[in-house]
């Protein structure tokens, strides 16, 4: 398999459910990023990782929880989540994180639905 | 901070029309410029990109030339298809991170 993998496809849970969002690349890069897509809004940037550290987290709730045990795969933890939470969760890999390598290679997204 | 402006959609065409999505931009320094498409139940995929005061980025007939000037990397296509029924994003990477436009859907019809 090749690219930005990204299960489930679809996931419908209540406000007081656990569940987690796993993302995988098979590019080889070191820098992956979750991103929250809402209609008619701009993407919003959640979080970035680079070399499985944490180097952004654009003041995501804490219900919100991600984990990066390597390069190859990105987790988002979910819990105690809220209705306006409903979005496409998307995935995406670089190179690296720096302004010389700066395209992201998508994955095909999670739509959550919270009820 | 950074921001992207498109136009607001949906674009409606025939099959074969004269396609232009406007997008102007505020940043600071020179950054990259960038236009995404997403298809539908798909993720976003790299169109083209332009990384220095007028460059052209080009691929699969779309085209979009970096303009500082104008602040602007507006995106063209001379004669669109049904298959280029998409939602198209602008966005650029400045010094700091990726910054996105909201998105403008094209629906071409034949």
């Amino acid at each position: 398999e090749t690219g930005v993998t990204q299960t489930p496809r679809h996931l419908v849970m209540g406000m007081t459910n656990k569940k987690s969002l796993k993302c995988e690349q098979h590019l080889g890069h070191n820098a992956m990023y979750w991103y929250k897509q809402s209609a008619k809004k701009p993407l919003e940037l959640m979080f970035v990782y680079n070399f499985k550290e944490q180097t952004e987290n654009n003041s995501v709730p804490s219900r919100f929880s991600p984990e990066c045990p390597n390069s190859s795969h990105l987790f988002l933890h979910l819990h105690t989540l809220q209705p306006e939470d409903s979005a496409l969760y998307l995935c995406a890999s670089s190179q690296d994180y720096t302004p010389s390598t700066d395209t992201q290679y998508f994955g095909p997204g999670t739509r959550l639905t919270v009820l | 901070g950074d921001s992207v402006t498109q136009m607001e959609g949906p674009v409606t065409l025939s099959e074969e029309a004269f396609l232009t999505i406007n997008c102007t931009y505020t940043a600071t320094g020179y950054p990259s410029l960038f236009w995404y498409v997403q298809y539908p139940g798909e993720g976003l995929q790299l169109l083209l990109k332009a990384t220095k005061a007028d460059d052209k980025g080009s691929n699969k007939g779309f085209e979009a030339t970096y303009r500082k000037e104008t602040t602007s990397f507006h995106l063209e296509k001379g004669s669109v298809q049904v298959s280029d029924s998409a939602v198209y994003f602008c966005a650029l990477r400045g010094n700091q991170k990726v910054t996105f436009g909201t998105g403008t859907k094209l629906q071409v019809i034949p």
